[in-house]
Order: C-alpha cells, then structure tokens, then sequence
C-alpha cells in the first residue's frame, strides 16, 4: 500500500516571501499521479498542481511549482512571491492506478503580513 | 457550472442517534467519493461508486455506516448509531470516471460533532 509523508505540520511565509512544503510518499507503482490540495477554513478543498510520474519536467502553475524527484520519492511544493489568501491547510495526494487517492498529513501554512 | 453540494455543513447530535449525509455530485460526473476527514488529519476514502456500484468499500466500518446512490446520481451517507469518535468532516467528491486520471472535485464537507 502506498503512504504520502508531510513532515511538515505547520510553515509560517512573510507576504511576498518564497515557502516550501516537503512530501515524500512510498510506492511499488511505475505510473501514477501526485497532487497538491489547499484547503482554506471554508474546507473546499481546491486541486493547485498535478504531476504525472512519467514526465520528467516539473509542474508549474503560475506561482506554484513542484520539485518532482521520482527516484527520491519526493514531491515539494514552491509558492513564490507568498499572499495572504494562499494561508491554508496543503495535502500531498498520490493517485494510485486503482484510482485511489492517498492524502498526507497536511501542512498548515501561514502567511505574515 | 454548480460544483458539488453538501448538505447540511454542520450536525450536532446526541451519541447513539442516527445521522444522514446528503451528496449532489457534478452533473455527469459517474464517480462519487465520500471521504472521512479527522481534525488535522487528510481525507481518507470511506467509499467510491462508479454509477450506483459501490466499487471500493473496504474503508467503509459496514456495521453502522452505510451508503447509497440511487439513479447513479445523488448519494446519501448514514451512520447509525453515531459514537463520539465518528466527530469529523465527511466529504463528498466527484470524477467524470475511471481513466488514466480524472480529477476529482471536492464539496464543502459535513461538520459532525456527537456529543
């Protein structure tokens, strides 16, 4: 079975600063998907960037970008140029090829004004 | 487009009563999750149907949880009796379907406090 690891609990950013929130995850799986989810106090949880395990290159989507290292088994997440809306709750999610999908943790992420 | 509706956002009820989650997925989406969210936890599956088959309920605690999707459309979530550790969110999701990837859309939850 697989597990997603965010050792991160808590990460504090100053407006306009770059953070980062680390992911691991263990697999047997070749092929497979790996997300970031944000989920706010409303708790709508909201998809920010995907990554498909068979691309090299890294994900980006506008101020968020992965730092994907397969044979690490890492998935970090960058958010450049931090604002006050992107303080939330951030998942790392794997989908599985039985079309689960597994969720860390979670890194409750604050932004100082 | 409506995303997926949750009612009702919060449930207060005494230990041991019955209780009843309601989920309305994206139109045409075939796929419906329900998911348990513990405080500070990640969602966890409890079940997923494609259509009205539930196809993955190894998740779902059967003696007093149980689910339904009647039409392949609309899901309802029960949980009889409630225990105090059944406090949690209870989220609904939907997917156009199985495939390689099909990105699943995430309702704004059910608070559930037993007391």
């Amino acid at each position: 079975a697989q597990t997603v690891t965010q050792s991160q609990p808590e990460m504090s950013v100053q407006e306009a600063e770059t953070v980062t929130l680390s992911c691991t995850y263990d697999t047997s799986e070749s092929d497979y998907y790996l997300f970031w989810y944000k989920q706010p106090p409303s708790r709508q949880m909201i998809l920010v960037i995907r990554q498909e395990a068979y691309k090299q290159q890294n994900a980006t989507e506008n101020r968020f970008s992965v730092n994907f290292q397969k044979a690490a088994k890492s998935f970090s997440l960058k958010i450049s140029d931090s604002q006050l809306g992107d303080a939330a709750m951030y998942f790392c999610a794997y989908y599985n090829q039985g079309g689960k999908l597994i969720f860390g943790q979670g890194t409750e992420l604050s932004v100082k004004p | 487009e409506a995303g997926v509706v949750q009612s009702p956002r919060y449930k207060i009820i005494e230990k041991k009563q019955p209780v009843a989650f309601w989920c309305n997925p994206i139109s045409g989406h075939n796929t419906l999750y329900w998911y348990l969210q513990n405080l500070g936890q990640g969602p966890e599956l409890l079940i997923r149907y494609e259509n009205e088959e539930a196809v993955d309920d190894s998740q779902l605690p059967k003696d007093r949880f149980s689910a339904e999707r009647l039409k392949g459309v609309d899901s309802t979530l029960k949980i009889q009796p409630a225990e105090l550790g059944d406090s949690a969110v209870y989220l609904c999701a939907s997917s156009p379907g199985l495939g390689s990837y099909n990105e699943q859309f995430f309702g704004p939850g059910t608070r559930l406090t037993v007391l």
